[in-house]
């Protein structure tokens, strides 16, 4: 079993639409990381986060260290917002190593 | 803004070429790292540098090696390359205030 599992896999959904990613680890952290890759291209982190909630835009990230679940909401949902969006954790002890979950891959139809 | 460079975005060598790629990152990050990605499997680590002409092995080390010569260069180099490291590389580098990573544009690697 992963240490970072990802759900869904893979998500499509029309423009404007409300949209939420989830993460669950099996392991202690010291922070959670969204990344976004577009087709082709390299990796955009978004968030890093060790507690609460943070937001940027119209993209939130929450984390619930009790539960060890995260997610990454995007409110009104965009065609540039097309991507695989990877959850990633430093799991304790670890202040460099970052072990990955597979990705969700979104898709947003105009 | 940090910026992670990469030697090239697409290479394709032959079974048995060495062959080396170059990460440089210009935010006097004392970490760096590479990982291969692939399709099912995600991002895995190979090798992690946190100075100059340090090392460590990250879960993958096998077939490669590393060389971190200057503190913003860190290159990957595959001594024998094989068709099963076809794969996208991914070069990073990090601070020690802050865990963020950077990525570089990756390096996507075919060998025939």
């Amino acid at each position: 079993k992963n240490e970072v599992e990802q759900s869904p896999q893979n998500l499509t959904a029309q423009e404007g639409e409300f949209i939420t990613i989830n993460c669950s680890y099996s392991v202690g952290i010291s922070a959670l990381h969204w990344l976004q890759q577009h087709p082709g291209g390299g990796i955009v982190s978004l968030f890093m986060l060790s507690s609460g909630k943070k937001k940027h835009g119209r993209l939130i990230a929450t984390i619930n260290i009790q539960e060890k679940h995260s997610s990454l909401h995007i409110t009104a949902s965009h065609p540039r917002d097309s991507a695989v969006y990877i959850c990633a954790v430093n799991s304790g002890g670890s202040n460099y190593k970052l072990t990955f979950g597979k990705g969700t891959l979104l898709t947003v139809n105009p | 803004d940090v910026k992670v460079t990469q030697s090239s975005r697409y290479l394709v060598k032959r079974t048995g070429e060495k062959v080396f790629l170059e990460c440089v990152q210009d935010m006097d990050h004392e970490n760096m790292f590479w990982y291969r990605q692939d399709p099912g499997l995600g991002l895995r680590l190979i090798y992690f540098s946190y100075d100059v002409k340090m090392k460590e092995k990250g879960d993958i080390p096998e077939g490669y090696s590393v060389s971190r010569e200057k503190k913003e260069r860190f290159s990957l180099i595959l001594e024998s390359a094989s068709t099963n490291q076809t794969s996208m590389y991914l070069c990073a580098s990090r601070g020690t205030v802050l865990y963020e990573q950077y990525f570089g544009p990756g390096t996507r690697l075919t060998v025939t």
